[in-house]
């Protein structure tokens, strides 16, 4: 079955540490999303990559970086100048930019 | 700046009907979808609008008014699985996806 995969699904991470957040689709897909989200809050857009080799900054892409080396993978690094990361987050992807997005099923990081 | 507003949380009774209500403003506008997400679960896409209207989809519809802004979700014949929150997200004139908070559905017995 053609899904998106996302690990892990609880992340623990100490002050002053990166981390990467995986995430994988073989859905064919072009398009792939971050999100972030917090309680109370609708959905952040951090990175969006609409092609292999190239990605855009959503709106609180500060504090993280991504790659998008393959089609199906476009992992998410949490750097150490994210002040406040704990959150969930959520990998997306889409046919283009007209299409719903399909999600993973998150990632739970917690800084300790 | 964009917005979408929803109602932070609704309670029904099972078997019963509930509408949950989205406006938007946005600049530009590509279509509304709505999409269900259990506590601690990943989104599920339940339905797309661009046209005014209602699209109908077995206990779900969705109708949208282009006009005013303005779209909402109808349930019917609740069930206790339809306990989730539900979020309405606008796609604008740039094809970037704009998320509402969302609404959380309390389903009573």
């Amino acid at each position: 079955d053609g899904g998106i995969t996302q690990s892990p699904k609880y992340l623990f991470r100490k002050e002053g540490q990166n981390v990467t957040l995986s995430c994988e689709q073989n859905l064919n897909h072009d398009a792939m999303y971050w999100y972030r989200q917090d309680p109370g809050q609708g959905l952040r857009l951090i990175y969006y990559s609409q092609i292999v080799n190239d990605f855009q900054k959503g709106d609180i892409a500060e504090g993280y970086s991504v790659s998008r080396e393959k089609k199906e993978s476009f992992p998410l690094t949490v750097t150490s100048a994210q002040k406040n990361p704990t959150a969930f987050y959520l990998c997306a992807s889409s046919i283009g930019d007209r299409g719903e997005d399909t999600f993973g099923s998150g990632t739970r990081l917690t800084v300790v | 700046g964009q917005n979408i507003d929803q109602p932070t949380e609704m309670t029904a009774t099972e078997g019963a009907i509930v509408q949950i209500n989205c406006t938007y403003q946005t600049s530009g506008f590509n279509g509304l979808f709505w999409y269900q997400q259990h506590a601690g679960e990943a989104p599920t896409f339940l339905s797309y609008n661009v046209l005014d209207g209602l699209e109908e989809k077995g206990r779900f519809s969705s109708f949208l008014s282009r006009s005013k802004g303005y779209s909402y979700l109808l349930l019917k014949e609740l069930q206790m699985k339809d306990s989730a929150s539900y979020l309405c997200a606008v796609r604008d004139g740039n094809y970037q996806l704009i998320w509402g908070a969302g609404t959380k559905l309390i389903i009573k017995p």
